[in-house]
């Protein structure tokens, strides 16, 4: 497809339960990032990353919260043990090479509801 | 710590009426964007203003930033439902990473 993809677009789990959330940046992007959506709030900046390397991941709010990007284009979010707070809208975005890393491209998201 | 604020948090009009919403922090930004966000769909890009004072004008959007570059305006001519939407700012904190404010959530009635 042209755009960004994320899979799956709905994830309904159990507290305690570890998840996968999966990110398909445009071909071609080298950066990518990942992003939470409370409701009512504006996303939340989680990690990015330049080619597979996280370049900046102080937003992961802590360690149950891992994302890997091994050959620098599809990205996996990894959740463990979750909490009900870690529902939310992960989005997740990618921007072309060339410098100009303010032209971001988002995915429709994936919502995760944890029970 | 860096905020971007945005007021007002909700907004109903008619279609046909102008409207201003508003993006304002106490720290300066190399740059900002307003990004608008449609239900299910990620945000999708609208503008990035850069120069302090700069102006810029997307069909019946216009989008100012400040002289000093710690808020920006947009503001919408006759206004149409198909603006309905959630309107987010958005700028960069350090070398990558971004922050968002908290969105003005706009219904135009038709």
């Amino acid at each position: 497809g042209a755009g960004v993809s994320q899979t799956p677009s709905n994830k309904v789990t159990e507290k305690g339960k570890y998840v996968e959330l999966r990110c398909d940046p445009i071909s071609g992007h080298t950066a990518l990032y990942w992003y939470r959506q409370s409701l009512g709030q504006g996303p939340e900046f989680l990690i990015y990353f330049q080619g597979t390397g996280a370049a900046d991941d102080s937003g992961l709010p802590n360690d149950r919260f891992f994302a890997v990007r091994p050959e620098g284009s599809v990205s996996t979010l990894k959740i463990q043990r979750t909490e009900r707070g870690d529902s939310a809208v992960y989005l997740c975005a990618s921007s072309p090479p060339g410098g100009d890393r303010n032209e971001q491209f988002f995915g429709p998201g994936t919502r995760l509801t944890v029970l | 710590t860096q905020l971007l604020e945005q007021s007002p948090q909700f907004l109903s009009i008619q279609e046909g009426e102008n409207l201003t919403v508003y993006c304002n922090s106490s720290s300066v930004f190399s740059s900002l964007q307003w990004y608008r966000q449609e239900p299910g769909e990620g945000p999708v890009l609208l503008v990035t203003v850069v120069t302090g004072g700069e102006v810029k004008k997307l069909k019946r959007l216009t989008f100012q930033f400040g002289d000093a570059r710690k808020d920006s305006s947009l503001h919408i001519t006759a206004a149409q439902t198909g603006d309905t939407g959630l309107y987010l700012c958005a700028g960069p904190s350090g070398t990558y990473k971004y922050i968002f404010g908290t969105g003005t959530r706009l219904k135009v009635l038709a």
